[in-house]
């Protein structure tokens, strides 16, 4: 079971975007609408901020938002704030294991 | 207050064991299937295991199948995870996680993990 493929960093200024892309495969992200992403800061708990590849749980800000296409899902922060800064990890179900497999993890910098 | 609290890392050395505990406490523990998750230092998010609420399926990474085995006590609230044969690349700290999933047709599906522990730390060194 590989891990899905993420970019190792991101940035962008404050007020922009940043789309993080989560590249798997069809036994993983493209064969499920099971992707989630999370957030994750220096020495804490990872912390869910989107699950079935569009929704946000309670709390999360909508300026976090999801997408999917075929084997490629992504994270878009909008309005990037200095709090916005960590690492970011997608997770998707997976046919293989019939579980969970999750990305390499993105750094994102506001600039 | 929904909460995880692992418990039972430490220093080992290769070809040990060692046994993890999550305590779980604010919600109906059986009620839902729960992961382990570990982070090398320096690395990503690795999922090791992950078990269905009432304990009778488990389901396991390649990198530890056949070393680790996950179980879970719903009387005590109480998530484990027995690790053996140990290696120096299991070092890691070990979260315990709430692993939600959506169920039909006789098959379950992980779609998100939304509750996790703090984590404790495991070396694997001699």
């Amino acid at each position: 079971q590989s891990a899905l493929t993420q970019p190792p960093s991101a940035s962008g200024s404050p007020g922009q975007s940043v789309t993080i892309s989560c590249t798997g495969t069809s036994s993983d992200v493209g064969g499920y609408n099971y992707v989630s992403w999370y957030q994750q800061y220096p020495g804490k708990a990872p912390k869910l901020m989107i699950y079935e590849v569009t929704k946000r749980p309670s709390g999360v800000p909508d300026r976090f938002s999801g997408s999917k296409s075929g084997n490629t899902a992504s994270l878009t922060v909008s309005g990037l704030q200095a709090e916005d800064e960590a690492d970011y990890y997608c997770s998707s179900y997976s046919g293989s294991n019939n579980f969970a497999v999750f990305g390499t993890g993105t750094k994102v910098t506001v600039l | 207050e929904v909460q995880l609290l692992e418990s039972g890392g430490g220093l080992v050395q290769p070809g040990g064991s060692l046994r993890l505990s999550c305590e779980a406490s604010g919600f109906t523990f059986s009620s839902y299937a729960m992961s382990w998750v570990r982070q090398a230092p320096g690395k990503g998010l690795e999922w090791v295991s992950g078990i269905s609420g009432n304990g009778g399926s488990t389901y396991y990474g390649d990198s530890v199948k056949g070393r680790f085995t996950i179980s879970r006590d719903n009387s005590k609230g109480t998530l484990y995870v027995q690790m053996n044969s140990l290696r120096a690349d299991d070092t890691a700290v070990y979260h315990c996680a709430r692993a939600l999933r959506h169920c039909s047709g006789g098959a379950c599906y992980y779609y998100g993990m939304d509750v996790w522990g703090q984590g404790t730390t495991v070396t694997v060194s001699s």
